[in-house]
């Protein structure tokens, strides 16, 4: 079982509507989490980062986190065609050392 | 601030040759990190230094690989002898206090 998991997609979305991005992983001594945006031939970029239990909104952006079901998920309102890209699940590990990325969700949001 | 700096931003070599891959990560920032990005594996973790230490090396695929962080302000990954499935991205990142990754431009490699 990889340690960060994520559907890879692709996930389409008419523009306007909500993209629901999910990611689960297997540390449960994980306590951070973050959400980076790939653009092809790009570097990841931080998006949103949570630390606790519950919802964190960041404008059209808001990550939600589960400890208990060991569950992140990143909602993006009024999808935008320039919101098309890969996003990229990470949490850093048990003491707080490596950063562990899922594989990616690649969102496409149709004009 | 610059941002990482990552060099080069393109290499292509023969199998056989060695290749150094060159980071200078963001001023202030003790952890430095080494990633490869592939479409078939994703983004992996080669090699992490801690003030300038390195920490957790397990990514490293075999002992072709080598990275140094002789100071806080540059580290090298070097593959020698390359091979054509090191093919890849590879990406240098350095993290602040909250545990944020600020990853550079990438050095993509190819080897024929």
């Amino acid at each position: 079982q990889k340690e960060v998991e994520q559907n890879s997609g692709p996930l389409s979305v008419p523009e306007g509507a909500i993209a629901s991005l999910n990611c689960t992983y297997s540390d449960r001594g994980s306590q951070s989490f973050f959400w980076y945006r790939q653009y092809s031939g790009k570097s990841p970029e931080l998006i949103m980062s949570i630390y606790s239990n519950g919802d964190k909104e960041d404008g059209r952006f808001t990550a939600q986190l589960n400890k208990a079901s060991q569950y992140v998920s990143l909602l993006i309102r009024d999808s935008q065609p320039s919101d098309s890209a890969t996003y990229l699940c990470a949490g850093l590990n048990t003491g707080g050392f490596k950063t562990i990325f899922g594989a990616g969700t690649r969102l496409f949001v149709k004009a | 601030d610059a941002g990482v700096i990552q060099s080069p931003r393109h290499e292509v070599t023969e199998m056989g040759q060695e290749v150094t891959l060159r980071c200078k990560p963001i001023s202030g920032h003790n952890s430095l990190f080494w990633y490869r990005q592939t479409m078939m594996r994703g983004l992996e973790l080669l090699i992490y230094f801690n003030n300038n230490v390195p920490i957790d090396d397990s990514g490293m695929p075999e002992d072709r690989f080598s990275a140094k962080m002789p100071n806080a302000s540059f580290s090298t990954l070097k593959i020698q002898p390359s091979e054509p499935r090191d093919s890849a991205v590879y990406f240098c990142a350095s993290r602040d206090g909250s545990g944020e990754l600020f990853f550079g431009e990438g050095s993509r490699l190819t080897v024929l």
